[in-house]
């Protein structure tokens, strides 16, 4: 089955600088990858996904690059705030039939004021 | 549109209690799934179903049952309550290829 690795599991940046997350997979047959971010004590939800017929998504400050032939992808975030302190999840899937999500283990990024 | 249900929100059991743990979603969902949340170890897939009256084992399934009966209904049962099943568990829905939608989640502390 599909295994998903997440790097790094903890991240501390200054407010306004840039942070960077990875994650690669394991099945060549996965084409969906969605982030989720994850403040505490609340459920998972998605900020950002991209399928794997494209090889960047931007939204505002968020965005995500794959690389399909090295299995990886990525999620940028530009002029952190306080407010984007919170639990990041990677994910990856398959198409068709099969609709297993395979989460990473998470980072924990906090932005210093 | 409430999204996805999920009750209760906190439980405390005793070791060898049984639970059910509810889960709906009103969004026609055919992908429905369980979760468990431990601190380093991300969400860990417990149950999934892709349709009613279709379930499948995740990753850790030992310990509990699924059953679902409609197409909104996703129910989680503990059959006799252990403290490692002490976590979060969350409940997600999607359609195939898309975004999964969580509920709230319900924190269970086994003692």
């Amino acid at each position: 089955g599909e295994n998903v690795e997440q790097h790094p599991s903890t991240l501390s940046v200054q407010e306004g600088d840039s942070a960077v997350i990875k994650c690669t997979y394991s099945d060549s047959a996965s084409n969906y990858f969605p982030w989720y971010k994850q403040e505490l004590g609340k459920r998972p939800q998605l900020i950002i996904d991209i399928r794997s017929n494209v090889g960047e998504k931007k939204d505002q400050r968020i965005a995500v690059t794959l690389n399909k032939t090295a299995k990886h992808f990525s999620l940028h975030i530009t002029e952190t705030q306080p407010e984007d302190s919170a639990v990041y999840f990677c994910a990856a899937s398959r198409g068709g039939s099969n609709y297993k999500l395979t989460f990473g283990k998470g980072t924990l990024l906090t932005v210093n004021p | 549109n409430a999204g996805v249900t999920q009750t209760p929100k906190f439980q405390v059991l005793k070791t060898g209690q049984s639970m059910t743990l509810q889960c709906a979603q009103d969004m026609n969902h055919e992908y429905m799934s369980w979760y468990r949340q431990d601190p380093g170890m991300g969400l860990r897939l417990i149950h999934y179903s892709v349709g009613a009256g279709i379930t499948d084992q995740g990753e850790v399934p030992n310990g509990y049952n699924v059953s679902r009966s409609t197409t909104e209904d996703f129910p989680l049962r503990l059959l006799s309550a252990a403290p490692s099943q002490t976590s979060v568990y969350f409940c997600a829905s999607r359609h195939p290829g898309n975004e999964a939608f969580f509920g709230q989640g319900t924190r269970l502390t086994v003692v």
